[in-house]
Parts: C-alpha cells; structure tokens; sequence
C-alpha cells in the first residue's frame, strides 16, 4: 500500500521568511496530494491540495509543487507569519483507496 | 453548516470497558473516514465508508474494533474491551465524494483507558 514519508519534524523560521515541507510517497497510482494543518488542541483543517495533472499550484501565500517522476512534493509558505505555526500534513490518495497522512511537521514562525 | 461533528469530545473508560465514538458527517457528503491520531503513530487509518457501504477496513484492529454507518447522518466506532493502549484521539472525516477530495475533520474524541 501507499506510504508517505513526512522528511522534516520540526522545521523553525523567522516571520517573513520562507518555510519548505517535504514529502514522498510510494505509489505511482497515487493522484491526489493535500496538505491539512493542525493547530494546537484542534482537529485538521485543509490548507491546500494538488492533483497529478498538474506540477505547480498556489493560493495567496502557498505554494505545492509535484514532481511525479521523484515522487515528491512540498509545501512552500512564503513571507510566514505567527499565525502559520502549527502542524502541516502531507497526504496522498488514490480514488479508489484511502488517505494515507506523513508524520506531520511542526512548523514555528518566531517573531 | 456544523462541519463534521463528533461526540463526545472526551471519554474515560475503565479497561475492559466498551466505547462508543458518534460521527455526524456533513450533510450531501457521501464518503466517511475515522483516523487514530496518537504522538507515536500518528494519523493511522482505520476505515471508511462511501455511500454508507465499507469500502476499507484495513487499519481496524480486527478483535475488537467495530465501525457502522446505519445510514447517511452518522456512523460509530465502536471498541470493545477497551486496552491503555487504544488511548488515542479518534478523527472522523467526510468528503463529498471519496479519497479523491478534501476531507472536512470533526475536532475529534479523545479516548482515555484507565
């Protein structure tokens, strides 16, 4: 089955600043990759997603890149504030399996 | 619209006991998913349906974890003889269509074995 590889823990960046998340996965099937955040003390909230057919996706300050042929893919926030600190996670799925999450990655945004 | 809405919020069981975990997806989304999130596993998948039929019930602990969707409104966990070690927050999602598409997560029940 599908494994998703979350390659940064804690990742730490000054406001302003850019901060990259990485994963990978497995499963060349896979055609859906979203990102979810979670704040402290409460459940996942989607951030973003990018599916197969396209490399490049960006809303406001966000930006998911795919590269298919890695299998890889990454979260860019760019000019980060306070407010972005919390957990991101990275999924892949395909439609007919389930979602399956990475590790998470905390991300701190000091002042 | 509530979002996705999951009772109780808290739950202490005595090992041995049974819990009962509630899920109300959004309503018109037909896809519903329940994850296991702890600090050393993570998210863990344990099952989900689509238009209230299982489609994957490959993360369920097989002895004693159980989940239903009597019908469109709501689906429930259930764990029997409950172990320290199923101490946990238990996420349930909806999607409108399937893995395909965001999921909407309900805040979640944390689940405490004494």
């Amino acid at each position: 089955g599908e494994k998703v590889e979350q390659h940064e823990s804690t990742l730490s960046v000054r406001e302003g600043d850019s901060a990259v998340i990485n994963c990978t996965y497995t499963d060349t099937a896979s055609s859906y990759f979203p990102w979810y955040k979670q704040e402290a003390g409460k459940g996942l909230h989607f951030v973003i997603d990018i599916r197969s057919n396209v490399d490049r996706k960006q809303s406001q300050r966000l930006i998911v890149l795919l590269d298919k042929k890695a299998k890889r893919f990454s979260l860019h926030i760019t000019a980060t504030q306070p407010e972005d600190s919390a957990i991101y996670f990275c999924a892949a799925s395909m439609w007919t399996d389930k979602v399956v999450f990475g590790t998470g990655t905390r991300l701190q945004v000091s002042p | 619209n509530a979002g996705v809405i999951q009772t109780p919020r808290h739950k202490v069981t005595g090992k041995g006991q049974e819990a009962t975990l509630w899920c109300e997806p959004i309503s018109g989304h037909s896809a519903v998913f329940w994850y296991r999130q702890t600090i050393v596993q993570g998210l863990e998948f344990l099952t989900y349906f689509r238009n209230q039929a299982p489609i994957d019930d490959s993360g369920m602990p097989k002895e004693r974890f159980s989940a239903q969707m009597p019908n469109q409104s709501h689906s429930t966990l259930k764990i029997q003889s409950t172990q320290p070690q199923d101490s946990a927050v238990y996420l349930c999602a909806s999607s409108p269509g399937g893995a395909n598409e965001r999921l909407f997560f309900g805040h979640g029940t944390k689940l405490s074995v004494l």
